[in-house]
C-alpha cells in the first residue's frame, strides 16, 4: 500500500478556499486517490475520489498532477462546519482483483476553520 | 435510505467483562468492515465480512476478539475479557456487492465508543 504524507493541521478563516496536499510518491499504476472527512465523534465520510487530472463534485475538487505523486483536495469557501479531520487514502480497487478491501487511514489533516 | 447503524453508541465495561458491538449495514449492502480508532489516530482495519463468511480478519487480534455477520440480523463484534487497552472507538462500514458499479466506497456508521474501567 502506498504511504501518504499530509500536514498534521491547518487553520483557515471562514469563506476562504482551503487546499490540502497529500504526497504519495510510491503510488502504483492501479491506485486510486480517495479523501474522507471525519467530524468529531462520527465515522469518516467519503468526499471525493480520482485517478488523474481533476475531479469535482458538489463538495470539493481533487487535483492530481500528471505524475500522480501528490494530490490536492480543494474546499471552496469553507465554513465553520468544515472543521474536521481530512484523510488522504491511496489504494487499488478491490474490483480489479488485485486490490485490498482494507482502507488504510493515516493520521489525517486536522482543519480548523476560524470565524 | 437509512445509513449504517451501530449500537450502542457508548459502552462501558469493567475489565474482564464482555463487550458486544452491533452493526446494521445500509440496505442492499452485503459487505461489512470493522475498524478501530484510538484517540488522535487514524482508523485501523480489523475484519471484513460478508453474510455468514469472514473474508479477511488480518487486522483482528488473535485472542479475545471475534466477529460474525449472520444470515439474519446485524454484524456483531465481540470482545471477551476486555482490558483497558481495548478502550477505543469502533467503527463499522458497509459497501454494496462488488461489481455493482462505482468504486470501493465504504459507508461508515457513527461508531461505538468503548470505555473499559
Amino acid at each position: 500500500l502506498a504511504k501518504t504524507t499530509q500536514p498534521i493541521s491547518m487553520d483557515s478563516y471562514e469563506g476562504q478556499e482551503v487546499n490540502i496536499t497529500c504526497s504519495h510518491n510510491n503510488i502504483a499504476t492501479n491506485d486510486y486517490i480517495t479523501w474522507y472527512q471525519q467530524f468529531p465523534s462520527q465515522g469518516p465520510r467519503f468526499i471525493i475520489q480520482g485517478y488523474k487530472t481533476k475531479v469535482t463534485n458538489e463538495v470539493a475538487s481533487l487535483f492530481i498532477p500528471a505524475d500522480r505523486k501528490s494530490s490536492t483536495l480543494s474546499l471552496p469557501r469553507v465554513s465553520l462546519s468544515d472543521t474536521a479531520v481530512y484523510y488522504c487514502l491511496v489504494g487499488t480497487s478491490a474490483y480489479s482483483g488485485a486490490g485490498s478491501y482494507q482502507l488504510t487511514f493515516g493520521k489525517g489533516t486536522k482543519l480548523s476553520v476560524i470565524p | 435510505n437509512a445509513g449504517v447503524m451501530q449500537n450502542p453508541r457508548h459502552l462501558v465495561r469493567r475489565r474482564g467483562q464482555e463487550a458486544r458491538l452491533r452493526c446494521s449495514p445500509m440496505k442492499g449492502h452485503s459487505h461489512v468492515y470493522w475498524y478501530r480508532q484510538l484517540p488522535e489516530e487514524g482508523l485501523k482495519f480489523m475484519v471484513y465480512l460478508q453474510k455468514e463468511n469472514i473474508i479477511d480478519e488480518s487486522g483482528m487480534p488473535k485472542e479475545r476478539f471475534s466477529a460474525e455477520f449472520p444470515k439474519e440480523g446485524p454484524s456483531i463484534l465481540r470482545i471477551q475479557q476486555v482490558v483497558r487497552g481495548d478502550s477505543a472507538a469502533y467503527f463499522c462500514a458497509s459497501s454494496p456487492p462488488l461489481g455493482t458499479g462505482g468504486v470501493d466506497t465504504q459507508y461508515f456508521g457513527p461508531g461505538t465508543r468503548l470505555t473499559v474501567l
